[in-house]
């Protein structure tokens, strides 16, 4: 099993480009998170998902689109990056049938924004 | 969720047991004690978690108080891989939270020969 993938694994934009981030996982997972981390903090939860088909909002959506629409990808779109989207994004997925429910992260996309 | 505080940073000598305290005073008794560990910024990494009882895996121990307001997670035999910053995290047993993590700033263990 892979896991958990993203791509791409850096990406440069110019202010107003737009960029879509993807998340693929192999483990059946139902739910699946977008989180973004800046220098020196904690992960901060973007958007998240609880099946295919559904998305929600998490701590830090705005400027932010998601979509899952199977099951195994879940989707991060920039539609008009802005500086302050600098940041490493991470994916994570978790099972409902684990008793933990512990997530697993992908290994993160270093976004800058000149 | 309930909020944790973590000391900001400690260093351990390789060999020796890391034990790093989590104080989560305000925990209602349906959630639970995780923590998570990120490596030199990769993706954040599982450890272990617990309720009420002590647990131990194959990387570490969790001890959790009686009153259970704060735990200490025990790394027996620290080593250089061992070097990272470490989140206590408190997170709901309830299925409609979609088992969502808080991530505080952690502690920043630095293992040191």
């Amino acid at each position: 099993n892979a896991g958990v993938t993203q791509t791409p694994k850096f990406r440069v934009l110019k202010t107003g480009q737009s960029m879509t981030l993807l998340c693929a996982q192999d483990m059946n997972h139902e739910y699946m998170y977008w989180y973004r981390q800046d220098p020196g903090m904690g992960l901060r939860l973007i958007h998240y998902s609880v099946g295919e088909g559904t998305t929600a909002k998490g701590e830090v959506p705005d400027g932010y689109n998601v979509s899952r629409l199977k099951k195994q990808n879940f989707l991060l779109g920039l539609e008009s990056a802005a500086p302050s989207q600098t940041s490493v994004y991470f994916c994570a997925s978790t099972g409902t049938g684990l008793p933990s429910r512990e997530q697993y992260f992908g290994p993160g996309t270093r976004l800058t924004v000149t | 969720d309930a909020k944790t505080t973590q000391p900001t940073s400690m260093d351990c000598a390789e060999g020796r047991a890391a034990n790093l305290p989590c104080n989560h005073s305000t925990i209602s008794g349906n959630e639970y004690v995780y923590w998570y560990r990120q490596i030199h910024s990769q993706g954040p990494q599982y450890i272990i978690h617990g309720l009420k009882n002590n647990e131990t895996n194959e990387m570490a121990s969790l001890i959790i108080t009686e009153d259970r307001k704060s735990s200490t997670l025990i790394l027996p035999h620290a080593t250089l891989r061992d070097t990272a910053v470490y989140y206590c995290i408190v997170r709901s047993r309830n299925t409609g939270t979609a088992s969502k993590l808080t991530f505080g700033t952690g502690t920043r263990l630095q293992v040191t020969l």
